[in-house]
């Protein structure tokens, strides 16, 4: 079982639309999660980090963690050409070393 | 301030040569990681230094990879005998370890290419 895992898509959606990015983990353990955007040809990008269970609004951007279904989100409102990327998630738990996973990522292309 | 730098940004090898990649972490960040991202694939995590314990290279794909890192800051990825299926983009990122947050950030990346 992987640590983390996302739909890889790829994800479409029309400009002004929400897209919405998902992503699971098996460490129930893991504190601190992770959204990074990924252009091709450049290095990943920090965009959102998340502690706590709820949701964390920044701009267009809102991350949801639920620790109980283990389960954490992203949704782009709004969305522009520009968001087209992929979206990695990471997770990292500091009591068992401080490793963080990643997932494959999530190929969005929106649409003008 | 200044972000996570390496150098150089493009590395173009024959087979066989042995390669340097240097990172520079930001400053106060006691944590360093090396990643391998293959073209269109994941991040390959490859190891991980913390401070002054022992790195964590259970990543590492095999013993021609070594990677050291002087004075807790800057780290160098060694790659002996480079083979073509070495040509990746090397990440590097950095990340604070006290403390509630403890975001991490990626380099720009070194692309090596073996011939």
């Amino acid at each position: 079982q992987k640590e983390v895992e996302q739909n890889s898509g790829p994800l479409s959606v029309p400009e002004g639309a929400i897209a919405s990015l998902n992503c699971t983990y098996s460490d129930r353990g893991s504190q601190s999660f992770f959204w990074y955007r990924q252009y091709s040809g450049k290095s990943p990008e920090l965009i959102m980090s998340i502690y706590s269970n709820g949701d964390k609004e920044d701009g267009r951007f809102t991350a949801q963690l639920n620790k109980a279904s283990q389960y954490v989100s992203l949704l782009i409102r709004d969305s522009q050409p520009s968001d087209s990327a992929t979206y990695l998630c990471a997770v990292n738990n500091r009591n068992t070393g401080n490793q963080f996973y990643f997932g494959t990522g999530t190929s969005l292309t929106v649409i003008p | 301030g200044a972000g996570v730098s390496q150098s150089p940004s493009n590395k173009v090898t024959e087979k066989g040569k042995d390669v340097e990649l240097r990172c520079d972490p930001i400053s106060g960040h006691t944590a360093l990681y090396w990643y391998r991202q293959s073209l269109g694939q994941g991040l390959e995590f490859l190891i991980y230094f913390q401070g002054n314990s022992a790195p964590d290279k259970s990543g590492l794909p095999s013993d021609r990879f070594s990677a050291e890192r002087t004075g807790g800051s800057v780290s160098t990825l060694t790659i002996q005998r480079t083979q073509q299926e070495d040509s990746a983009v090397y990440l590097c990122a950095s990340s604070r370890t006290s403390g509630t947050y403890n975001e991490q950030f990626f380099g720009p990346g070194t692309r090596l290419t073996v011939l």
